[in-house]
């Protein structure tokens, strides 16, 4: 059974800092991606990397992943209150067949940014 | 984009009653799409995997019996909540998978939210 372990789960911060959560495997995954969710609604795909050592780039959002592909992290620069939410970092096991699509999803992290 | 449409967003049924959840993709066909349970402030946790045209692969711990899932078509697959108990109120999300499976992302649906009282 593979596992990813996401921190940390509570996050609550003032507007302008700087933050990173963390997501961590003993296993190797295919891909990683990262999701934000809000209260009542599905999880909305921020990112998804393949490569080892890949990092991406999303506005003042930044994503790595592991050169091993075991780990991934998420770095938000300079909060505001519309990043408020929940992310959830989620790993593939392998390509093909309906198993592709079967994610693991990490613990999750509330993060709050604070006016 | 695309997009899946998981209905209803809320419901609220009596104890002992069924209750039928539907995810459907709307513009792609998903040979695969799964169903997750998620509480309050925490992740989602994957309950079973819906084949279109074959049985469904229920995770372990999740009652296959009380949790019908039916996946008839390429683009709709459905979760039945039988017997619905107050325990088993939660928030519900479907994702499906796009083809090729091997190069497709999921899309997730908006989640329905269960109340039984």
């Amino acid at each position: 059974t593979q596992l990813l372990e996401q921190s940390p789960q509570f996050l609550s911060i003032q507007e302008g800092e700087n933050l990173t959560v963390y997501c961590n495997s003993s296993s190797v995954f295919s891909s990683l991606q990262w999701y934000r969710q809000e209260p009542g609604e599905g999880p909305v795909l921020l990112v998804t990397v393949v490569t080892g050592g890949e990092v991406k780039k999303l506005k003042r959002l930044t994503f790595q992943f592991g050169d091993a592909r075991k780990d991934s992290s998420l770095h938000i620069t300079a909060a505001q209150p519309g990043d408020t939410g929940l992310y959830l970092c989620a790993g593939a096991a392998g390509a093909g067949g309906t198993s592709y699509g079967k994610l693991t999803f990490g613990q999750g992290t509330i993060l709050t940014v604070h006016p | 984009g695309a997009v899946v449409s998981q209905h209803p967003s809320r419901v609220i049924c009596k104890s002992g009653t069924s209750v039928k959840i539907e995810c459907r993709s709307l513009d792609f066909q998903a040979t695969t799409m799964f169903w997750y349970r998620q509480f309050p402030k925490q992740s989602l946790m994957l309950m079973a995997t819906s084949n279109e045209g074959s049985k469904a692969t229920y995770e372990q711990g999740v009652e296959k019996d009380k949790f019908l899932i039916n996946h008839a078509s390429l683009t709709l697959s459905t979760l039945t909540v039988t017997s619905a108990h107050p325990e088993d109120s939660s928030f519900y999300i479907c994702s499906a998978q796009g083809q090729p499976v091997y190069n497709s992302p999921l899309h997730f649906g908006n989640g329905t939210r269960l109340t039984v009282t």
